[in-house]
């Protein structure tokens, strides 16, 4: 069985310009959550979905970041503008139920210059 | 949401046992503990879980005191290739929200 993909794996652009990330979840599962890991921080939650619905946000830095899940097989995770200071790797993750591990993708590294 | 402590960094050489133990003194009742392993450039993956005693599978063991304060990871027998960082986290089973320290990252010598 496919595990969760994002894309693009690697995404370099210049500040301001729009970036959007990518994820397939597992097929299945009905919770999605973005991350954002850098060294400084850590792994960061910014948003989760249930069944589609955003849960969580709390964890979204500024207006600048938005996600949306349009179907149980598809989300995205748009900055604009982007800035420097987005530069980080990002994940997906998908899991079935509540108290179930989370399947992660393996990321998406992006750069801002 | 229960915080977790655990050791920055640990060393250790192949064919060694490596135990890693981490810290969650506000774990409420229901709450469950998992282990995760992560690789240079690819996402965290899930090791193993328990809620109390030890649990053990294929790769590693998980021991769990009965105060649940605390939780001890085992890797039997390490290889380079078990180099990574590992992440204890806390989950709670109504929620799904983790926080994520900064793990232990293990270092395997030939």
């Amino acid at each position: 069985d496919a595990g969760v993909i994002q894309s693009p794996r690697h995404e370099v652009t210049e500040m301001g310009q729009e970036v959007t990330l990518r994820c397939k979840p597992i097929s299945g599962h009905d919770y999605l959550f973005w991350y954002r890991q850098t060294m400084m921080r850590g792994l960061e939650l910014l948003i989760y979905f249930n069944n589609n619905v955003p849960i969580d946000d709390s964890g979204m830095p500024e207006d600048r970041f938005s996600a949306k899940m349009p179907n149980a097989s598809f989300s995205t995770l748009k900055i604009q503008p982007s800035e420097p200071r987005d530069s980080a790797v990002y994940f997906c993750a998908s899991s079935f139920g509540t108290g179930r591990p989370q399947h992660f993708g393996d990321g998406t590294r992006l750069s801002i210059l | 949401l229960a915080k977790t402590t655990q050791p920055i960094s640990m060393d250790s050489y192949e064919g060694q046992e490596v135990n890693i133990t981490c810290s969650h003194n506000n774990i409420a009742t229901n709450d469950y503990i998992t282990w995760y392993q992560q690789f240079p450039s690819q996402g965290p993956r899930f090791i193993i879980q328990g809620y109390k005693t030890k649990v053990t599978n294929e790769v590693a063991s998980l021991f769990i005191p009965a105060d649940r304060k605390s939780s001890t990871l085992s890797l039997p027998r390490v290889s380079l290739s078990d180099t990574a960082v590992y992440y204890c986290l806390v989950l709670p089973p109504e929620g799904r929200k983790l926080i994520w320290g900064l793990g232990t990252s293990l270092a395997v010598n030939p």
